[in-house]
């Protein structure tokens, strides 16, 4: 199984300001993904990180607000910009491995941001 | 859009009682997944589920798989203190792996 380093586990930032997490992963992955865990609510999926390309964002979730990279197949950030404390969740990254497609997933352990 | 139910959204169990959570999409689905998290932790991936029909057992969990691939349930017998935390399904429609989470059953285990 992947082994996936987050960073940072936990951060307690000023509105207005940006903070960026890195998902590092032991190996290549097909598919790296970023989730978002409001408190006491389920994940939802802000983007799918693309290598080398313009992440791919869901329905209610800009680039502007969440900048993402993927300069390869093992790394990937996620920028929370300009943040509010609507914006104090868990972010978790999620990856594929080389298989792709319907194989086992696997999520870091998670970033829990709090805006203050 | 693909939309994912899941019900209970609490399970208060006696320890040793059996209980079971449903997860319901509104589209037919590729594949399930479900997920165990604990109380401060991530999402920990329990199985997937790909056919119509499909019934896989893990020690004390029973996950099925409905027919029309639209619906699944989770089983717990003889439910543990261990067991105790939040378990989300999560459905795909593609084969890509994006998934659509449920709302998740929060399950409390009394003595």
């Amino acid at each position: 199984s992947a082994v996936i380093s987050q960073k940072p586990s936990r951060d307690i930032c000023q509105r207005g300001t940006s903070l960026t997490i890195q998902c590092q992963v032991d190996s290549q992955v097909t598919m790296m993904f970023w989730y978002r865990q409001q408190p006491g609510q389920s994940l939802t999926l802000i983007a799918t990180a693309n290598q080398g390309s313009e992440a791919t964002y869901e329905s209610g979730f800009v680039i502007d607000k969440f900048p993402i990279s993927r300069p390869n197949l093992t790394f990937s950030t996620l920028t929370v910009s300009n943040m509010s404390p609507e914006d104090s969740s868990i972010y978790l990254c999620r990856v594929l491995g080389p298989g792709g497609g319907n194989t086992e997933a696997f999520f870091g352990q998670g970033t829990r941001l709090t805006v203050v | 859009g693909q939309q994912v139910m899941q019900i209970p959204q609490y399970q208060h169990v006696q320890e040793g009682e059996d209980f079971t959570t449903y997860c319901n999409s509104s589209t037919t689905l590729s594949n399930i997944q479900w997920y165990k998290q604990r109380p401060g932790g991530h999402p920990v991936f329990l199985i997937q589920l790909v056919k119509s029909g499909e019934v896989k057992k893990q020690k004390r969990l029973t996950f099925q798989f409905g027919e029309a691939k639209k619906n699944s349930s989770l089983h717990i017998t003889a439910t543990q203190t261990t067991d105790v935390g939040t378990y989300f399904c999560a459905g795909s429609s593609d084969s890509w792996g994006k998934l659509q989470f449920g709302a998740g059953t929060q399950v409390v285990v009394t003595p």
